[in-house]
């Protein structure tokens, strides 16, 4: 049980350019995220997914685009890469809530420098 | 929307001793209040949770309190050693159906 996986660890881009952030969980999660970590700042929700098939902007969303592959996959692209996109990216998921545990579980995150 | 507000954001202790780190929030309607962990160069990860429906809850050396009606919550740690050394946040959300907004931190340093 691997739970909330992350590609690339490690990712450097020039301005423009753009890529795509893998997530992955083998937790059988509906709901998952899409965080930003900068200095001082927190964690801040870029988007999430409540469910397959469903995707919504968060506090930070301007900049970047997701898909929801399937229930397991959730990726994030940068389609034209800024220096102010230069953090660490952070997915997670979260067990059903209701009658169950609210906890999201985070991936290990991927480090994104913009030069 | 909600904001959460967390103090201080650096907090030194001697081993042994107490630490309380507090926040506020602003919805009233939040009733979910988690608490992470984050180690330099890892992940987040939680270490204790309150409901609205509760007043206090402890996990060996931690504990969390919750005033609803002054909207903070406050996490304590007792006896603290050199491995609480970290980065703790605070949260809020609407339960099941809503999503976490967390303060910025408190890194937390404990001195041997």
């Amino acid at each position: 049980n691997a739970g909330v996986t992350q590609t690339p660890k490690f990712q450097v881009l020039k301005t423009g350019q753009s890529m795509t952030l893998q997530c992955a969980q083998d937790m059988n999660h509906n709901s998952m995220y899409w965080y930003r970590q900068d200095p001082g700042m927190g964690l801040r929700l870029i988007y999430y997914s409540a469910s397959e098939g469903t995707t919504d902007k968060g506090e930070v969303p301007n900049g970047y685009n997701v898909s929801r592959l399937n229930k397991r996959e959730f990726s994030l692209r940068l389609e034209s890469a800024a220096p102010s996109q230069t953090s660490v990216y952070f997915c997670a998921s979260r067990t059903p809530g209701q009658l169950g545990s609210y906890e999201q579980y985070f991936g290990p995150g991927t480090r994104l420098t913009v030069t | 929307g909600e904001n959460v507000e967390q103090h201080p954001s650096t907090l030194s202790v001697q081993e042994g001793d107490s630490a309380v780190i507090k926040c506020t929030y602003s919805d009233s309607a939040s009733n979910y209040f988690p608490w992470y962990k984050q180690e330099l160069g890892k992940r987040p990860q939680l270490i204790i949770d309150i409901r609205s429906n509760v007043g206090e809850k402890k996990d060996q050396r931690i504990a969390v309190t919750l005033n609803k009606t002054a909207k903070h919550f406050s996490l304590h740690i007792t006896e603290t050693q050199p491995e609480d050394s970290a980065v703790y946040f605070c949260a809020a959300s609407r339960g099941s159906q809503g999503n976490l907004i967390f303060g910025k931190g408190t890194k937390l340093s404990v001195k041997p």
